[in-house]
């Protein structure tokens, strides 16, 4: 059973450009997270979504920064115009459907570098 | 909301010691969930042990077992027979578990330095 996958590992952007992030869930995990990670700090929460609807946005900065899980196809993290600011470790979980609380298993994560 | 705190940003202990990571937090809320995370220079996040909120006994996971101390709001990770491999950064989390699964709440890390 493959694990989370990410992809791209590593991405470069300019500013001003768009970024796409994209994030598998495990197989069988309908319940996917994403997270930033700036240097030597935490996970932060940004998003957590189910297939075709957005649960909880809190952590999500109001502009620029969108996500999405369709029904068919990884989940997306767009970042618009991005700015250095944006230079981050990017990284997405997913938990079973049915799982109990905290079954959250991470992907390798995007690094994002704006230049 | 809820907030947790790692007030030790770096560790060291020589290998096959014991050593213990400090993680308080703080929530209004009574059901919730607390992780330890490890993450190595792969930046992969690897979960170490978690423990229930409601359950009083102590999680224990092969060398890794924490302190709960609810009252206290404090949790911390103890890790016996240190071994090179366990060198990374561990991160302490909560996650509250009302009302459907919720983010992650993550401290700043502690950096773990294991002296051969």
């Amino acid at each position: 059973n493959a694990g989370v996958m990410q992809n791209p590992r590593h991405l470069v952007r300019r500013r001003g450009q768009e970024a796409r992030l994209r994030c598998s869930p495990m197989k069988g995990h309908s319940h996917v997270y994403w997270y930033r990670q700036l240097p030597e700090e935490g996970l932060k929460f940004m998003v957590y979504l189910q297939k075709e609807n957005i649960i909880d946005e809190s952590g999500m900065p109001k502009e620029r920064f969108s996500a999405e899980f369709p029904k068919e196809g990884p989940s997306i993290l767009r970042i618009q115009q991005v700015v250095r600011g944006d230079s981050a470790a990017y990284f997405c979980a997913s938990s079973p459907q049915s799982g109990e609380y905290g079954e959250q298993y991470f992907g390798p994560g995007t690094r994002l570098t704006v230049t | 909301a809820q907030t947790v705190t790692q007030s030790q940003p770096e560790m060291s202990v020589q290998e096959a010691e014991t050593v213990t990571l400090s993680c308080t937090y703080d929530t209004s809320e009574s059901d919730y969930y607390l992780f330890w995370y490890k993450q190595p220079p792969s930046r992969q996040m690897i979960l170490v042990i978690r423990q229930e909120a409601y359950k009083q006994q102590n999680a224990t996971e092969n060398r890794f077992s924490v302190n709960f101390q609810k009252a206290a709001k404090s949790f911390s990770l103890k890790i016996s027979d240190s071994q090179l491999g366990d060198a990374a950064m561990y991160f302490c989390a909560s996650q509250y578990s009302g009302g459907g699964a919720d983010g992650l709440t993550f401290g700043k890390g502690t950096h773990l330095i294991i002296q051969p």
